[in-house]
């Protein structure tokens, strides 16, 4: 399973774009890269998934270069709202998901 | 469709105590996991079902238990409570399994269980 590594926290402010970039170095040629965020004292949701190249949806979007060592996930136009805890997996859906540290975004008005 | 529940969202008990939280997956999804998320070990991974067998599991130790029922209802059940098992319990449900990790996993809300 590979460890992922990614910045404890950001910040940002309303209206700008976010990108976290996350690093999967023993990434395995199966795994999916999966982002989850989280607020305070809910469950993660799903943000979006990828394989390679570029993954776009109503939310955000991802970045996975050819040698899949690293995802960038970039949030367009944060909002207040936005403010929550982010994590990048490189498995999931089964077999002993991996949860990192994740990063605090903290977006400012 | 209804999300993922979880019952109770609060609990407090007693140190020596058993508890038993439950998880009713979205319909139709046959996997179940189970998360113990503190705020100084963040989000680790307890146990997966999937068709009423335990697929893998985390390091904890043998205290902490569950089950999944013929409906894809899971039940986790921690023995001898701790202060330290004090802890927001996620369960999670995926329609299946996949090596690949290319399945969503939807997430309840969560039991904040307190120890007291």
């Amino acid at each position: 399973l590979a460890k992922t590594t990614q910045p404890i926290s950001m910040d940002s402010y309303e209206g700008q774009e976010v990108n976290i970039t996350c690093s999967h170095n023993n990434i395995a040629t199966n795994d999916y890269i999966t982002w989850y965020q989280q607020f305070p004292s809910q469950g993660p949701r799903f943000i979006i998934q990828g394989y390679k190249t570029k993954v776009t949806n109503e939310v955000a979007s991802l970045f996975i270069p050819a040698d899949r060592k690293s995802s960038t996930l970039s949030l367009p136009r944060v909002s207040l709202s936005d403010t929550a805890v982010y994590y990048c997996l490189a498995h999931t859906g089964g077999f002993k998901t991996i949860f990192g540290a994740g990063t605090r975004l903290f977006v400012k008005a | 469709k209804a999300g993922v529940t979880q019952t109770p969202r609060y609990l407090i008990k007693t140190r020596g105590q058993q508890v038993t939280l439950s998880c009713s997956p979205i319909s139709g999804h046959r996997s179940v996991s189970w998360y113990q998320q503190t705020p100084g070990q963040g989000l680790q991974f307890l146990f997966e079902y999937f068709s009423e067998t335990q697929r893998n599991k985390g390091n904890f130790p043998g205290r902490f238990s569950g089950r999944q029922f013929s409906n894809s209802r899971s039940e986790m059940n921690v023995s001898t409570l701790e202060l330290g098992d004090s802890a927001l319990y996620l369960c999670a449900s995926s329609l299946v399994v996949s090596a690949k990790g290319d399945t969503e996993a939807f997430f309840g809300q969560g039991t904040r269980l307190t120890v007291v």
